[in-house]
């Protein structure tokens, strides 16, 4: 069955610290993994895209990590602001027809 | 222009009334999506368009219909709705069957049916 599973489920942590959020996924095939910050009430936007031939992917304060073998990836969010406070979704695409599959999500609270 | 626009952003209806929510983008995108989120829960898959035709329904009950009218518009007809039905509702867009297709996400419509 394909899933993808995150946690923590929540996590919060005051203003400049560092925290890793996981992802494990059964997709298979696998085609990539996207990482997505959903902030209330709003539309998912995408943070990192990696497919299966990519270790690490940066994009400012976020890094994202995969590990094909394991399947599993994290997002490390670096020197954390009061906006990033979100929901950070992990979301694998299968190559047959393209389909999503998204994890529940990890709602990060940064307090200052 | 890199924005999916949604209207209304909230609304509210009773279970015998009908409504549409419109969703719009003029990235060229040719593939188009309907997805219901519910609070804390990730989004779940409603409808699929690929050259605006209809290309995915999961099961989704026929109080829901989508409609394409052309490559940069998508609108979802409700009618008759239930209660269990409020959410926040979705629309995404992405260029179709390519390894890397990326899906833009609207802000979504908040529903209430009362």
């Amino acid at each position: 069955k394909n899933q993808v599973e995150q946690s923590p489920q929540s996590l919060i942590i005051l203003e400049g610290k560092n925290c890793t959020l996981q992802c494990n996924y059964t997709v298979s095939p696998f085609s990539n993994l996207r990482w997505y910050k959903q902030d209330t009430g709003r539309g998912p936007v995408s943070l990192t895209i990696m497919t299966f031939s990519e270790n690490t992917k940066s994009n400012g304060r976020y890094t994202a990590t995969l590990d094909a073998d394991t399947k599993q990836s994290s997002l490390h969010i670096t020197a954390s602001q009061l906006s990033d406070s979100a929901s950070y979704i992990c979301v694998a695409r299968g190559s047959t027809l393209g389909r999503l599959y998204f994890g529940r999500g990890t709602q990060l609270t940064v307090w200052p | 222009d890199t924005e999916v626009t949604q209207t209304p952003k909230h609304l509210v209806m009773g279970m015998t009334n009908k409504k549409s929510l419109k969703c719009e983008q003029h990235m060229g995108h040719r593939a188009m999506y309907w997805y219901k989120q519910k609070a804390k829960k990730p989004p779940e898959l409603m409808f699929v368009y690929s050259y605006e035709k209809l290309s995915i329904n999961e099961s989704v009950p026929s109080r829901f219909s989508p409609e394409c009218p052309n490559s940069s518009l998508l609108n979802l007809h409700l009618h008759a709705l239930q209660p269990e039905d409020s959410a926040l509702y979705l629309c995404a867009s992405s260029q179709p069957s390519e390894k890397d297709n990326e899906q833009f996400f609207g802000p979504g419509t908040r529903l209430t049916v009362l």
